[in-house]
């Protein structure tokens, strides 16, 4: 079975700072992806940014990148330049390759941006 | 841009009501899921439909039932509401085999009261 750990429940930033929020999970697999989704306050869940597992490179997307450590199986967030619009929920997310159905989210982590 | 609607944002019913939650998305997507989500769990699975009438349990199905009778539509049964069952409920699509994009409604808050 695959397991997803968020083990920062709530964190907050200043604005314009940098955070990184943290994620393992455990799997035996070898091909899957990782995914963190954002859920604003009362706004439903988007998509932030993906990751191949057979990639190497890490995923950016503008202020968004991961750290990908397979062999560690930790896939944190680092957030760059903190805006209020990024207070949110996030979540981190494994899913089986290519099944896209198998998913298997963390409890969340709950971050505030401050002004 | 893909849009998933949950019928209603929020909904409060009495122990032992029949609820039904209704979701629809627009783009042909094939996935269809059902989540909860409460404080300090996560997200977890009630049921997923690969096609029409077609249902797969997941992790939590107990006390809950679905039905997919067209490919755009998928509702979420609650057949006696319990209070344990208040929570927000998630319904997501995808695309099946895919890099596996999850597409979320708003959620439907429901409390049992």
């Amino acid at each position: 079975a695959q397991t997803v750990t968020q083990s920062q429940p709530e964190m907050s930033v200043q604005e314009a700072e940098t955070v990184t929020l943290s994620c393992t999970y455990d799997t035996s697999e070898n091909n899957y992806y990782l995914f963190w989704y954002k859920q604003p306050p009362s706004r439903q869940m988007i998509l932030v940014i993906r990751q191949e597992a057979y990639k190497q490179q890490n995923a950016t997307e503008n202020r968004f990148s991961v750290n990908f450590q397979k062999a560690a199986k930790s896939f944190s967030l680092k957030i760059s330049d903190s805006q209020l619009g990024d207070t949110a929920m996030y979540f981190c997310a494994f899913m089986k390759h290519a099944t896209g159905n198998q998913f298997y989210f963390g409890t969340g982590t709950s971050l505030t941006v401050i002004p | 841009d893909v849009k998933v609607t949950q019928s209603s944002r929020y909904l409060v019913k009495r122990t032992g009501e029949k609820v039904f939650l209704e979701c629809v998305q627009d783009m042909d997507h094939e996935n269809m899921f059902w989540y909860r989500q409460d404080p300090g769990l996560g997200l977890r699975l009630i049921y997923f439909s690969y096609d029409v009438k077609m249902k797969e349990k997941g992790d939590i199905p107990e006390g809950y039932s679905v039905s997919r009778e067209k490919k755009e539509r998928f509702s979420l049964i609650l057949e006696s509401a319990s209070t344990n069952q208040t929570s927000m409920y998630l319904c997501a699509s995808s695309l099946p085999g895919s890099t596996g994009e999850l597409f979320f409604g708003e959620g439907s808050r429901l409390t049992v009261l």
